[in-house]
């Protein structure tokens, strides 16, 4: 079946740096990409959509300017969280749907654990 | 504002019990509901639902969907403890991005 690709699968960074995620779609074309966060216990909370081409739709309450998404080609797409801080550190998982009438739903990504030390 | 809602959010079983878990929505639009099993790492799909009263079935588990009260539940029988894990119901919503809204998850322990 489809795959998503997600690396690292865990980062540890200082304070004030950034860190890049990537997810790639395996076998298949991915036009848009979902983007969540997990905090420990909890669900998934999408953070925001990201089309191929275009810009991302951020939800509510998800700061672009720190949570930067490009989506530059059909199997790529990556998170970048610029200037992290402790309170950065969570769960990331991205996820595609594997083409529009898929009996699967989506496909996620294996997860970043990120830890802002 | 679209909402899914899941209960219990945990539950302890042993092995050999039976569980039900339960997915209630409330959205705008729906166009599918799909139930995900989590354990460490990234949620694995478990059944996407579109059409009331038509049971699903993979091995132990199974589910169904019911329009009319917006609900749906997931059964799992002669639970073993690999079984363990959180349990996620999603709806999909139609429209370009066609994302998915989480409800909270039900954490089942299944007990040796």
């Amino acid at each position: 079946g489809a795959v998503v690709s997600q690396h690292p699968s865990r980062v540890i960074c200082k304070s004030g740096t950034s860190v890049k995620i990537e997810c790639r779609s395996l076998d298949f074309q991915a036009t848009t990409m979902f983007w969540y966060r997990q905090f420990p216990k909890q669900s998934l909370m999408l953070m925001a959509t990201s089309n191929e081409g275009s810009k991302a739709t951020y939800e509510q309450g998800v700061e672009k300017d720190k949570f930067l998404i490009n989506h530059a080609s059909l199997t790529l797409s990556t998170l970048t969280v610029t200037s992290a801080h402790p309170e950065d550190s969570s769960f990331y998982i991205c996820s595609a749907r594997m083409g529009y009438y898929s009996p699967y739903g989506y496909t996620f990504g294996s997860g970043t654990r990120l830890t802002v030390v | 504002e679209d909402k899914v809602v899941q209960s219990p959010l945990s539950l302890v079983v042993h092995e050999g019990d039976t569980v039900t878990l339960n997915c209630s929505y409330e959205v705008t639009n729906f166009r599918s509901l799909l139930w995900y099993k989590q354990e460490k790492k990234a949620p694995t799909f478990l059944f996407m639902l579109t059409s009331s009263g038509i049971e699903k079935k993979s091995g132990r588990l199974s589910s169904i969907l019911d329009k009319k009260e917006l609900f749906s539940i997931l059964n799992i029988t002669a639970t073993q403890t690999g079984d363990s894990a959180i349990y996620l119901c999603a709806v999909e919503i139609p429209g370009s991005a066609r994302q998915l809204t989480f409800g909270s998850g039900t954490q089942l322990t299944v007990l040796p």
